[in-house]
């Protein structure tokens, strides 16, 4: 593994069934982060993680959770999935914490809710 | 509010310049970036400015002023793989980054 990656690259939903989006990265990077983008928005912050155990909420949390069990992966659960959650997903890590650091981010998931 | 503009989209000519722009409206600030997207893919790091000025590296420049509220990136001697979208986003007093929509550049031959 080199960076980040994501799985699944891609999926279809389901509208109410529950999905976990996966997130590792190699780099030992203390700070990760999950984003959403849509056409026409800029990215939005979803949840982060300083480090290895903290989650905060971003701009839109709603729908979404995460967990930080250890420094390498940082999964993003849909509990009940809605189609406003199509969207595609960025996973991005960051050596520190704080906006001013800069960020790496993993391939993307692209989900299409039904 | 808090807010990052761009346009949304520009064309330019293969070996061409062309500069993007963007204005920021941020509670306080700590810098700014400037990452590219090709489509599909995700967003990689271009540059970071947080002191007035001009930073150049190679045929990418990017220019801020904190005064006006204002950067640019200027992309040179454009190339066909150029054509991608440029996301601007600022650090605010929190040390939270504020995105732009991205501008997508659109180089032809």
């Amino acid at each position: 593994i080199a960076g980040i990656t994501q799985a699944p690259t891609s999926q279809i939903l389901a509208a109410g069934r529950r999905m976990t989006l996966r997130c590792t990265q190699d780099m030992r990077h203390n700070a990760m982060y999950w984003y959403r983008q849509d056409l026409g928005l800029g990215l939005r912050l979803i949840h982060y993680s300083n480090t290895a155990g903290t989650t905060g909420k971003g701009e839109v949390p709603d729908g979404y959770s995460v967990s930080r069990a250890n420094t390498d992966d940082f999964p993003l659960t849909l509990a009940s999935a809605v189609p406003s959650q199509t969207s595609v997903y960025f996973c991005a890590s960051s050596e520190r914490t704080g906006g001013q650091e800069t960020q790496y981010f993993g391939p993307g998931t692209r989900l299409l809710v039904l | 509010g808090q807010n990052i503009d761009q346009p949304t989209e520009m064309t330019a000519t293969e070996g061409a310049i062309v500069q993007i722009n963007c204005t920021y409206q941020t509670s306080g600030f700590n810098g700014l970036f400037w990452y590219q997207q090709h489509a599909g893919e995700a967003p990689t790091f271009l540059s970071y400015n947080v002191l007035d000025g001009l930073e150049e590296k190679g045929r990418f420049s990017s220019f801020l002023s904190r005064s006006k509220g204002y950067s640019y990136l200027l992309l040179k001697e454009l190339q066909m793989k150029d054509s991608a979208s440029y996301l601007c986003a600022g650090v605010d007093s929190n040390y939270q980054l504020i995105w732009g929509a991205g501008t997508k550049l659109i180089i032809k031959p």
